[in-house]
């Protein structure tokens, strides 16, 4: 099994261009999210899905987008590029939870710079 | 604001001297986890805590679970130099929407 796999590993935009970071799993696990890394700021959740055709918003859902067609697949799209989302994206996936959160399993990362 | 409070943000230990971080928050916690991230990596999942007043171990790791399933620890006895990383907690609380929080983390620096 490869896991959970993020591409590309590093992406440098401009301010207002957009773009989508590829995230796919496979293990087949049916919960799915997006997390932003910033220094002292922890990992914070922007979008999550639960299952293919269901998603839902995060701490930090704004200038982003997702859609889950499939099992295997979690795209996040950024709408318009600004400074503030210069980050570390990770991808994270698990089983579906029953009582509280499962072990989650996350990508290797995209290290994203927006000048 | 942040949910999940972890303390402290940064500590530099001598090799052999131990360890602790915390995760506090205000809210009855349904269960909570703990990552390990080493520099340049990413959160590998570590443990994860359910039942009130839980203790854990894994080698020189203790994890435990408050009596109120508000707070938690994580304790390495005798760092080595292979400790090194960011520590988070994360965990998941009816008040969250079941949403899994993670705490701000804590940087361990070990010195050999």
């Amino acid at each position: 099994n490869a896991g959970v796999t993020q591409t590309p590993k590093f992406q440098v935009l401009k301010t207002g261009q957009s773009m989508t970071l590829q995230c796919a799993q496979d293990m087949n696990h049916e919960y799915m999210s997006w997390y932003r890394q910033d220094p002292g700021m922890g990992l914070r959740l922007i979008h999550y899905s639960v299952g293919a055709g269901i998603t839902d918003q995060g701490e930090v859902p704004n200038g982003y987008n997702v859609s889950r067609s499939t099992t295997e697949d979690f795209p996040l799209r950024l709408l318009s590029a600004a400074p503030s989302q210069t980050s570390v994206y990770f991808c994270a996936s698990s089983y579906r939870q029953i009582y509280g959160a499962r072990e989650q399993f996350f990508g290797p990362g995209t290290r994203l710079t927006v000048l | 604001g942040q949910q999940v409070m972890q303390i402290p943000q940064y500590q530099h230990v001598q090799e052999g001297e131990d360890f602790t971080t915390y995760c506090n928050s205000s809210t009855t916690l349904s269960n909570i986890q703990w990552y390990k991230q080493r520099p340049g990596g990413h959160p590998v999942f570590l443990i994860q805590l359910v039942k009130s007043g839980e203790v854990k171990k894994q080698k020189r790791l203790t994890f435990q679970f408050g009596e109120a399933k508000k707070n938690s620890s994580l304790h390495i006895t005798a760092t080595q130099t292979t400790d090194v990383g960011t520590y988070f907690c994360a965990a998941t609380s009816m008040e969250y929407g079941n949403k899994l929080v993670f705490g701000a983390g804590t940087i361990l620096r070990v010195k050999s």
